[in-house]
């Protein structure tokens, strides 16, 4: 069964210092990954997925994601972090073996401080 | 442009008593998806519709209904509300079943007394 896990629940950050999220997976095919952000009060908006190619994905707002095969991870990265980058953070897994189903992990609280 | 809408934003209702949670979207997408959201523990599906005329159970659906009323809307139904529901409801929806991206509505924060 596919699964994924964000094993940080916080993560802490300074303005202007590079920062990670963190994600692992397990599906029993290729995966199609992706990032959601959350800010209060609202739905969840789509950051950037990795279907196939290369393995450094680019996304919205200067995030970006690199896809690890041997590691099973898909860590969610920016340079340089602001205060407004401060929400709720998901990864989501679909196998890519005719299944539909997305699994979201339980997302990790960024927060970037002044 | 609204995107997906839901309604209403926030309710509280007594143990046993029944909603229907509201959602559309305008982007004419075929597959839509009813989620909760409970703290720890990610995005849970519910029930989802592929397309109009269709609807089949999640992850979560015991005590929940659907009704793909139309490409546009798709409801959610509590009959007899219990605590254990709880939670922030969300909809969304996709271009189609499988395809990646999904967009999602505001959610619902429902509390049962």
């Amino acid at each position: 069964a596919q699964s994924v896990a964000q094993p940080e629940d916080q993560v802490n950050v300074a303005e202007g210092n590079p920062l990670t999220v963190k994600c692992t997976y397990s599906v029993s095919g290729n995966p199609y990954l992706f990032w959601y952000v959350q800010y209060p009060n609202r739905g969840l908006q789509f950051l950037l997925k990795y279907i196939t190619g290369d393995n450094l994905v680019k996304g919205s707002y200067g995030f970006e994601a690199e896809f690890n095969k041997s590691q099973t991870s898909f860590h969610l990265k920016k340079p340089s972090a602001l205060v407004s980058d401060s929400a709720l953070y998901f990864c989501a897994v679909r196998e890519n073996t005719g299944g539909f189903k997305t699994i979201f992990g339980a997302g990790t609280r960024l927060f970037v401080k002044a | 442009n609204a995107g997906v809408t839901q309604t209403p934003k926030f309710q509280v209702l007594k143990t046993g008593q029944s909603m229907t949670l509201q959602c559309a979207q305008d982007m004419n997408h075929n597959s839509m998806y009813w989620y909760r959201q409970d703290p720890g523990m990610g995005l849970r599906l519910i029930y989802y519709s592929a397309s109009e005329g269709t609807t089949d159970k999640g992850e979560v659906p015991n005590g929940y209904n659907v009704s793909r009323l139309n490409k546009r809307e798709f409801s959610l139904r509590l009959e007899s509300a219990a605590p254990s529901q709880t939670s922030v409801y969300f909809c969304a929806s996709s271009e189609a079943l499988g395809v990646d991206t999904q967009y999602f509505g505001p959610g619902t924060r429902l509390t049962v007394l």
